[in-house]
């Protein structure tokens, strides 16, 4: 089975903090993405990256950065977090050439 | 910006009780559809992904149709149980994007009643 984890399920931080959330998979898929769901909204991209050390930004890049210096990993950057960024964030992958992808459980993250 | 909807918004049903809800995009470059099940707590969790026009899939009591022409989707499930709550959710990929670019629609949530 595809597992997508991410470091953590829920998180408070304070506004101007940086944070890093961290998404790792097991299946070496070459796609990785991160998402932000909002209460009314679908779910949006923020950043995506199809290779190592390659990204691309979403929708909704304003405020995130984003990293990736190995296949497995993935990681979202809030270089000043700020209330407007308090959401559920999920990562999610998918091998080059296949439909499907495959998410991890999500992080509430919570900006006071 | 591609726009995927869905509906209902949301859906309360019985235990029992066989229900289908809708999703909605611009027929035109098409590449995929996809459904996920979204339970509270877990990941989303992959249905189907359905490529061509009148294609049907079935896994279970829940089956999905595809019309690519007039640009919708309908997913049924046959005698909701409790264990079918979850919010359902609707992906479209199109040509001409980056690789698995996908764009959702706001969700289905449906409660099922025991």
């Amino acid at each position: 089975d595809v597992k997508v984890t991410q470091s953590s399920r829920y998180l408070v931080k304070r506004t101007g903090e940086k944070v890093f959330l961290e998404c790792v998979q097991d299946m070496d898929h070459e796609n990785m993405f991160w998402y932000r769901q909002d209460p009314g909204l679908g779910l949006r991209l923020i950043y995506f990256s199809y290779d190592v050390k390659m990204k691309e930004k979403g929708d909704i890049p304003e405020g995130y950065s984003v990293s990736r210096e190995k296949k497995e990993r993935f990681s979202l950057i809030l270089e000043s977090a700020s209330t407007n960024q308090t959401s559920m964030y999920l990562c999610a992958s998918r091998g080059s050439g296949a439909y499907e992808q495959y998410f991890g459980p999500g992080t509430r993250l919570t900006v006071t | 910006i591609l726009n995927v909807e869905q509906s209902p918004q949301s859906l309360h049903v019985q235990e029992g009780d066989s229900t289908n809800f809708t999703c909605s995009f611009p027929s035109s470059n098409f590449y995929a559809l996809h459904w996920y099940r979204w339970e509270t707590a877990k990941s989303p969790e992959a249905l189907f992904v359905m490529t061509l026009n009148g294609d049907e899939k079935k896994k279970g009591r829940i089956s999905a149709t595809l019309n690519t022409k007039e640009g919708y989707s309908y997913l049924y499930i046959k005698g909701s149980q409790p264990e079918d709550s979850a919010t359902y959710l609707c992906a479209v990929e199109n040509y001409g994007g980056s690789q698995g670019n996908l764009i959702f629609g706001k969700g289905t949530k449906l409660s099922v009643k025991p």
